[in-house]
């Protein structure tokens, strides 16, 4: 089946640590997204990526960083810089022109 | 700059009341497609309706329907005979048209809905 992969569902890291989160489509979507999510909130866009080896900064990327190496994949990590990690993750996919397709999420807990 | 406001941050509704969900948006671009998202306990984002700014038809889809009016920038969601089911937090979501490549989406804080037996 196409979709969209994000795993783990649940990390947990303790303070200080980097962590990565992993993003795979099997969809041949040119574009990816990752978005974070906190309680009560919307969606706000951290990263986002067009083409392979290209990506962009979203609107809270302080603290993120992103790689584009593959279509499929799409990498993001969580660095020691970023003040308030513990949030809801979802990676996005879409084609050249379309709706933007999500995958499950990962839930990041910062001890 | 592109913003997306839900006022109801929660709603509860008995079972089989209808019940609308409403979202107002601000753009300065005259292209534009708007969106409704369901998100589930599960987190996972459902996709349920994506509208073109230059179509301001109603659009119904079983028990679900959606009014845009432009001229109140608003596209508001409306269940009908609710179920437990429909219970999740919404999300509406506003982006520009896409030239091609990506799109980036605006999405409001959702209005959480809890339908009751």
């Amino acid at each position: 089946d196409g979709g969209i992969t994000q795993s783990p569902k649940y990390l947990f890291r303790k303070e200080g640590q980097n962590v990565t989160l992993s993003c795979e489509q099997n969809l041949n979507h040119d574009a990816m997204y990752w978005y974070r999510q906190d309680p009560g909130q919307g969606l706000r866009l951290i990263y986002y990526s067009q083409i392979v080896n290209d990506f962009q900064k979203g609107d809270i990327a302080e603290g993120y960083s992103v790689s584009r190496e593959k279509k499929e994949s799409f990498p993001l990590t969580v660095t020691s810089a970023q003040k308030n990690p513990t949030a809801f993750y979802l990676c996005a996919s879409s084609p050249w022109t379309g709706r933007q397709y999500f995958g499950p999420g990962t839930r990041l807990t910062v001890l | 700059a592109q913003k997306v406001t839900q006022a109801q941050t929660e709603i509860s509704v008995v079972e089989k009341e209808d019940v609308t969900l409403d979202c107002v948006y601000e753009t300065r671009d005259t292209t534009y497609y708007l969106f409704w998202y369901k998100q589930p306990p599960s987190g996972e984002l459902v996709f349920l309706i994506r509208r073109n700014s230059f179509d301001e038809q109603n659009e119904i889809s079983g028990r679900y329907s959606w009014n845009f009016q432009k001229s109140t920038s608003s596209f508001n969601f409306t269940i009908t005979a609710s179920q437990v089911v429909d219970s999740a937090v919404y999300f509406c979501a506003l982006s520009e048209s896409p030239q091609g490549g990506s799109e980036k989406l605006v999405f409001g804080k959702g209005t959480k809905l809890t339908v009751n037996p």
